[in-house]
Protein backbone atom coordinates (compact mmCIF):
# COMPACT_ATOMS: atom_id res chain seq x y z
CA UNK A 1 0.00 0.00 0.00
CA UNK A 2 1.02 3.60 -0.74
CA UNK A 3 3.23 4.99 2.18
CA UNK A 4 2.63 9.13 3.74
CA UNK A 5 3.29 11.37 0.64
CA UNK A 6 4.63 14.38 1.87
CA UNK A 7 4.80 17.84 -1.00
CA UNK A 8 6.65 19.37 -1.78
CA UNK A 9 9.69 17.35 -1.17
CA UNK A 10 11.86 20.68 -0.91
CA UNK A 11 11.08 24.57 -0.98
CA UNK A 12 12.87 27.68 -1.04
CA UNK A 13 11.31 30.72 0.46
CA UNK A 14 11.70 34.16 1.67
CA UNK A 15 11.45 35.80 5.08
CA UNK A 16 7.86 36.95 5.48
CA UNK A 17 6.29 34.54 3.04
CA UNK A 18 4.23 32.13 3.97
CA UNK A 19 4.11 28.42 3.00
CA UNK A 20 1.90 25.65 2.47
CA UNK A 21 2.98 22.07 3.23
CA UNK A 22 1.05 18.83 2.19
CA UNK A 23 0.82 15.64 3.74
CA UNK A 24 -1.48 12.45 2.28
CA UNK A 25 -1.48 9.56 4.91
CA UNK A 26 -1.92 5.72 4.34
CA UNK A 27 -5.44 4.90 2.91
CA UNK A 28 -7.40 4.52 6.58
CA UNK A 29 -5.60 6.15 8.77
CA UNK A 30 -7.42 9.21 10.20
CA UNK A 31 -4.74 10.80 12.91
CA UNK A 32 -2.29 13.05 10.78
CA UNK A 33 0.45 14.36 12.93
CA UNK A 34 3.13 17.50 12.10
CA UNK A 35 7.05 17.92 13.56
CA UNK A 36 9.47 19.87 12.49
CA UNK A 37 13.20 18.54 12.86
CA UNK A 38 16.16 20.78 13.19
CA UNK A 39 19.88 19.90 14.18
CA UNK A 40 19.67 22.61 17.04
CA UNK A 41 16.44 21.57 18.78
CA UNK A 42 15.96 18.34 17.47
CA UNK A 43 12.43 16.79 16.92
CA UNK A 44 9.63 19.05 17.90
CA UNK A 45 5.74 18.00 17.90
CA UNK A 46 3.72 20.97 16.44
CA UNK A 47 0.20 19.37 16.03
CA UNK A 48 -2.00 16.37 15.53
CA UNK A 49 -5.21 15.91 13.63
CA UNK A 50 -7.68 13.41 13.94
CA UNK A 51 -10.96 13.27 12.13
CA UNK A 52 -10.71 17.09 10.89
CA UNK A 53 -10.26 18.72 14.19
CA UNK A 54 -6.98 19.47 16.04
CA UNK A 55 -6.70 17.02 18.63
CA UNK A 56 -3.20 18.23 20.09
CA UNK A 57 -0.83 20.77 19.82
CA UNK A 58 2.82 21.61 20.79
CA UNK A 59 4.53 25.10 21.53
CA UNK A 60 4.71 26.96 18.43
CA UNK A 61 3.74 29.85 17.97
CA UNK A 62 0.36 31.29 15.99
CA UNK A 63 2.45 31.41 12.76
CA UNK A 64 1.92 27.86 12.59
CA UNK A 65 -1.54 26.38 11.79
CA UNK A 66 -2.73 23.56 10.43
CA UNK A 67 -5.90 21.60 8.99
CA UNK A 68 -7.13 18.08 7.95
CA UNK A 69 -9.74 17.53 5.15
CA UNK A 70 -12.69 15.08 4.80
CA UNK A 71 -9.97 12.39 3.31
CA UNK A 72 -7.42 12.37 6.21
CA UNK A 73 -5.57 14.62 3.98
CA UNK A 74 -3.50 17.61 6.40
CA UNK A 75 -2.21 20.82 5.06
CA UNK A 76 0.60 22.76 7.58
CA UNK A 77 0.46 26.49 6.85
CA UNK A 78 3.57 29.12 8.14
CA UNK A 79 2.81 32.43 8.07
CA UNK A 80 5.26 35.37 7.82
CA UNK A 81 7.93 33.10 7.79
CA UNK A 82 11.46 33.72 9.85
CA UNK A 83 15.06 32.81 9.18
CA UNK A 84 14.57 29.93 11.89
CA UNK A 85 11.60 28.39 10.24
CA UNK A 86 14.12 26.48 8.14
CA UNK A 87 13.66 22.62 8.97
CA UNK A 88 12.55 19.43 7.85
CA UNK A 89 8.93 18.80 8.52
CA UNK A 90 7.55 15.22 8.98
CA UNK A 91 4.29 14.20 8.59
CA UNK A 92 3.61 10.82 10.06
CA UNK A 93 0.02 9.01 10.24
CA UNK A 94 -1.59 6.55 12.57
CA UNK A 95 -5.04 4.44 12.30
CA UNK A 96 -6.05 6.83 15.96
CA UNK A 97 -3.83 5.61 18.32
CA UNK A 98 -0.35 5.79 18.68
CA UNK A 99 -0.28 2.52 20.31
CA UNK A 100 0.75 0.81 17.22
CA UNK A 101 3.78 3.84 16.31
CA UNK A 102 3.20 6.16 13.49
CA UNK A 103 4.27 5.98 9.16
CA UNK A 104 6.18 9.25 8.98
CA UNK A 105 6.50 10.69 5.35
CA UNK A 106 10.15 11.38 4.17
CA UNK A 107 9.19 14.95 5.16
CA UNK A 108 9.40 18.83 3.16
CA UNK A 109 13.07 20.30 3.36
CA UNK A 110 12.01 24.19 3.96
CA UNK A 111 14.74 26.59 3.70
CA UNK A 112 13.88 30.30 4.23
CA UNK A 113 16.22 32.54 2.44
CA UNK B 1 4.08 12.73 32.94
CA UNK B 2 5.72 11.08 30.33
CA UNK B 3 9.54 11.74 29.29
CA UNK B 4 12.44 9.67 27.51
CA UNK B 5 16.31 9.76 27.56
CA UNK B 6 18.92 8.45 25.34
CA UNK B 7 21.76 8.28 27.24
CA UNK B 8 24.44 8.29 24.53
CA UNK B 9 24.43 10.93 21.83
CA UNK B 10 26.52 9.30 19.47
CA UNK B 11 27.18 5.73 19.99
CA UNK B 12 30.32 3.98 17.07
CA UNK B 13 30.86 0.54 16.78
CA UNK B 14 33.08 -1.67 14.17
CA UNK B 15 31.18 -3.28 11.64
CA UNK B 16 30.00 -7.02 12.92
CA UNK B 17 30.18 -5.78 16.47
CA UNK B 18 26.92 -5.65 18.81
CA UNK B 19 25.53 -2.45 19.16
CA UNK B 20 23.69 -0.97 22.08
CA UNK B 21 21.63 2.13 22.26
CA UNK B 22 20.33 3.00 25.54
CA UNK B 23 16.90 4.66 26.47
CA UNK B 24 15.38 5.14 29.80
CA UNK B 25 12.02 6.23 30.21
CA UNK B 26 9.38 7.73 32.76
CA UNK B 27 5.24 7.39 32.36
CA UNK B 28 2.96 7.37 35.35
CA UNK B 29 0.95 4.76 33.50
CA UNK B 30 2.07 1.53 31.64
CA UNK B 31 3.97 2.75 28.53
CA UNK B 32 3.71 1.88 24.87
CA UNK B 33 7.83 2.34 23.41
CA UNK B 34 9.10 2.39 20.21
CA UNK B 35 12.03 2.67 18.01
CA UNK B 36 12.51 4.65 14.98
CA UNK B 37 15.93 4.98 12.55
CA UNK B 38 16.01 8.20 10.31
CA UNK B 39 18.73 7.41 7.37
CA UNK B 40 19.95 11.16 6.17
CA UNK B 41 17.47 13.50 4.61
CA UNK B 42 15.07 10.50 5.24
CA UNK B 43 11.78 10.49 7.13
CA UNK B 44 11.40 8.26 10.52
CA UNK B 45 11.15 4.39 9.81
CA UNK B 46 9.35 2.43 12.85
CA UNK B 47 12.27 -0.42 14.24
CA UNK B 48 9.80 -2.14 16.91
CA UNK B 49 7.00 -1.59 19.60
CA UNK B 50 6.28 -2.69 23.22
CA UNK B 51 2.59 -2.93 23.75
CA UNK B 52 2.64 -4.50 26.90
CA UNK B 53 2.73 -8.12 25.36
CA UNK B 54 6.27 -10.19 25.69
CA UNK B 55 9.29 -7.86 27.11
CA UNK B 56 11.23 -8.73 24.61
CA UNK B 57 10.45 -7.23 21.02
CA UNK B 58 11.79 -7.96 17.84
CA UNK B 59 12.17 -5.69 15.14
CA UNK B 60 12.82 -5.18 11.73
CA UNK B 61 16.91 -5.63 10.18
CA UNK B 62 17.84 -7.71 13.30
CA UNK B 63 17.40 -5.18 16.09
CA UNK B 64 15.91 -5.79 19.55
CA UNK B 65 14.56 -4.55 22.18
CA UNK B 66 14.11 -5.36 26.30
CA UNK B 67 11.70 -3.73 28.41
CA UNK B 68 12.54 -3.71 31.85
CA UNK B 69 10.03 -2.34 34.36
CA UNK B 70 12.41 -2.35 37.12
CA UNK B 71 14.66 -0.48 35.79
CA UNK B 72 12.18 1.73 33.38
CA UNK B 73 14.76 0.89 30.50
CA UNK B 74 14.01 -0.15 26.88
CA UNK B 75 17.21 -0.58 25.17
CA UNK B 76 18.22 -1.17 21.53
CA UNK B 77 20.49 -4.24 20.68
CA UNK B 78 21.82 -5.68 17.45
CA UNK B 79 23.70 -8.96 17.63
CA UNK B 80 26.18 -7.45 14.63
CA UNK B 81 26.35 -3.96 12.91
CA UNK B 82 26.04 -3.64 9.10
CA UNK B 83 27.34 -0.19 7.14
CA UNK B 84 23.39 0.27 6.56
CA UNK B 85 23.26 0.40 10.23
CA UNK B 86 24.67 3.84 10.36
CA UNK B 87 21.91 6.36 10.99
CA UNK B 88 20.04 8.19 13.89
CA UNK B 89 17.88 6.70 16.43
CA UNK B 90 15.04 7.80 18.45
CA UNK B 91 13.08 6.33 21.13
CA UNK B 92 9.62 7.29 22.17
CA UNK B 93 7.45 6.69 25.09
CA UNK B 94 3.55 7.01 24.89
CA UNK B 95 1.01 6.99 27.78
CA UNK B 96 -1.91 4.57 27.18
CA UNK B 97 -3.78 6.33 29.88
CA UNK B 98 -4.08 9.68 31.88
CA UNK B 99 -3.86 12.81 30.67
CA UNK B 100 -1.09 12.51 28.36
CA UNK B 101 -2.56 9.67 26.45
CA UNK B 102 -2.42 9.81 22.56
CA UNK B 103 0.76 11.94 23.06
CA UNK B 104 4.03 10.42 22.01
CA UNK B 105 7.39 12.29 23.81
CA UNK B 106 10.71 11.60 20.92
CA UNK B 107 13.89 11.20 22.57
CA UNK B 108 16.55 13.43 21.34
CA UNK B 109 18.07 10.73 19.18
CA UNK B 110 21.53 8.65 19.01
CA UNK B 111 23.52 8.98 16.13
CA UNK B 112 25.18 5.07 15.30
CA UNK B 113 28.16 5.47 13.22
CA UNK B 114 29.51 2.38 12.17
CA UNK B 115 33.02 2.25 11.13
CA UNK B 116 34.71 -0.72 8.49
Amino acid sequence: KAGVTQTPRYLIKTRGQQVTLSCSPISGHRSVSWYQQTPGQGLQFLFEYFSETQRNKGNFPGRFSGRQFSNSRSEMNVSTLELGDSALYLCASSLGTELRGYTFGSGTRLTVV
Amino acid sequence: AQSVTQLDSHVSVSEGTPVLLRCNYSSSYSPSLFWYVQHPNKGLQLLLKYTSAATLVKGINGFEAEFKKSETSFHLTKPSAHMSDAAEYFCVVSDRRGTNAGKSTFGDGTTLTVKP
